[in-house]
């Protein structure tokens, strides 16, 4: 298995707060992505980076914001928590580098906002 | 807008049966195609990745195949077990990664 964790695994957060969701990774790619699953939605990509502060916004980026300033690291923070982002976040990888763009997933973070 | 589309949604078999998995894109610039599972309340496992100059792709008993003019992929299973039992998405990639909806597999001994 990639070396993907993400922290915390479960979190349970009050409307309007601000939540950080941390994605690490032992691999060295340069590529990381944030997506969220939802049931009836599928797999969407809310942010993803090519580099060490080289972020852009995917197909679900509104409410959410990233930052990465180190290869391993991967923040996705939500700036006021809302009950729409309620969902399954997932963090991956891909190493352009081998130009095979192939993806490898974290164990994911259940986000329950009330 | 790139689209990934799977059929069938779900899919029920005796142990033992082979099946086949499809896959479908609207994005004639694909430059590669994934499979992965998906068990309960886990991540996305990758199981094998075509990329566009291939046909095909063999890891044990599962075969993914491309067709790029006809935008389709498919991934058959051999010999299926109680194990194979989970939801399968195939993910296309060219200006980014696009996911199907996923087929969930149920193997029933």
């Amino acid at each position: 298995d990639a070396g993907i964790t993400q922290s915390p695994r479960h979190k349970v957060t009050e409307t309007g707060t601000p939540v950080t969701l941390r994605c690490h990774q032992t691999e060295n790619h340069r590529y990381m992505y944030w997506y969220r699953q939802d049931p009836g939605h599928g797999l969407r990509l809310i942010h993803y980076s090519y580099g060490v502060k080289d972020t852009d916004k995917g197909e679900v980026s509104d409410g959410y914001s990233v930052s990465r300033s180190k290869t391993e690291d991967f923040l996705l923070t939500l700036e006021s928590a809302t009950s729409s982002q309620t969902s399954v976040y997932f963090c991956a990888i891909s190493d352009p580098g081998q130009a095979i763009y192939e993806q490898y997933f974290g164990p994911g973070t259940r986000l329950t906002v009330t | 807008k790139q689209e990934v589309t799977q059929i069938p949604a779900a899919l029920s078999v005796p142990e033992g049966e082979n099946l086949v998995l499809n896959c479908s894109f609207t994005d004639s610039a694909i430059y590669n195609l994934q499979w992965f599972r998906q068990d309960p309340g886990k991540g996305l496992t990758s199981l094998l990745l075509i990329q566009s100059s291939q046909r095909e792709q063999t890891s044990g008993r599962l075969n993914a195949s491309l067709d790029k003019s006809s935008g389709r992929s498919t991934l058959y299973i051999a010999a299926s077990q109680p194990g194979d039992s989970a939801t399968y998405l195939c993910a296309e990639y060219g200006q980014n990664f696009v996911f199907g909806p996923g087929t969930r597999l149920s193997v029933l001994p």
